[in-house]
């Protein structure tokens, strides 16, 4: 079945710096993958989604600048926390659904933990 | 505006009880309706899925939900749970992006 591939599972980064997280279909080509965002006992965000070759559509309040996301292939998205502060930690999850019939579903990776120190 | 609302924040029940999770959607135009489980220390997981025909979907390890459309709805069943569905459980809704609601923990008592 579809599998994504979400890496690194947890990050520690000093504020101020940048960390990337990559997300990755292994098995399936996808135009479009979706950054989430799941903050604790509340419920998935979603913060942009990722288009191959173009530029991410950015949900309403996420900061475009502090969250870079580059989608340079069909089977890999990126997305870039840049200057993180402590209140950036959060468990971050991408998604994907096969450039094919929408019947084969969404598929999400196993998330990131972010902490911030 | 696209929403899906979660009423139930926490359910408890002992084993072999009845579940019943409510979800209801406000979205324009055709909808797909989905439920996702999270395990403990796991990933997103799809139950099932609803995209259109037989309004009661069965999903995995004996989970159902029946979509109504008048209601706006798509509840999550199981007629007998048991303690490994222990886990927090999210309805999604949406066509090309999906939109999640609050979810619902579930501990189920051995």
């Amino acid at each position: 079945g579809a599998v994504v591939s979400q890496h690194p599972s947890r990050v520690i980064c000093k504020s101020g710096t940048s960390v990337k997280i990559e997300c990755r279909s292994l098995d399936f080509q996808a135009t479009t993958m979706f950054w989430y965002r799941q903050f604790p006992k509340k419920s998935l965000m979603l913060m942009a989604t990722s288009n191959e070759g173009s530029k991410a559509t950015y949900e309403q309040g996420v900061e475009k600048d502090k969250f870079l996301i580059n989608h340079a292939s069909l089977t890999l998205s990126t997305l870039t926390v840049t200057s993180a502060h402590p209140e950036d930690s959060s468990f971050y999850i991408c998604s994907a659904h096969p450039d094919g019939p929408p019947n084969y579903g969404y598929t999400f990776g196993s998330g990131t933990r972010l902490t911030v120190v | 505006a696209q929403s899906v609302s979660q009423h139930n924040h926490h359910v408890i029940l002992s084993e072999a009880a009845s579940l019943e999770l409510g979800c209801n959607y406000s979205y324009g135009g055709t909808v797909n309706l989905f439920w996702y489980v999270q395990y403990p220390g796991q990933h997103l997981q799809l139950l099932l899925k609803y995209f259109s025909g037989d309004p009661l979907v069965k999903g995995i390890k004996g989970f159902e939900a029946e979509f109504i459309k008048s209601k706006f709805s798509f509840n999550l069943r199981k007629p007998s749970v048991q303690w490994s569905d222990t886990a927090e459980y999210f309805c999604a809704a949406g066509a090309t992006t999906l939109f999640f609601g609050t979810g619902t923990r579930l501990t189920v008592i051995p």
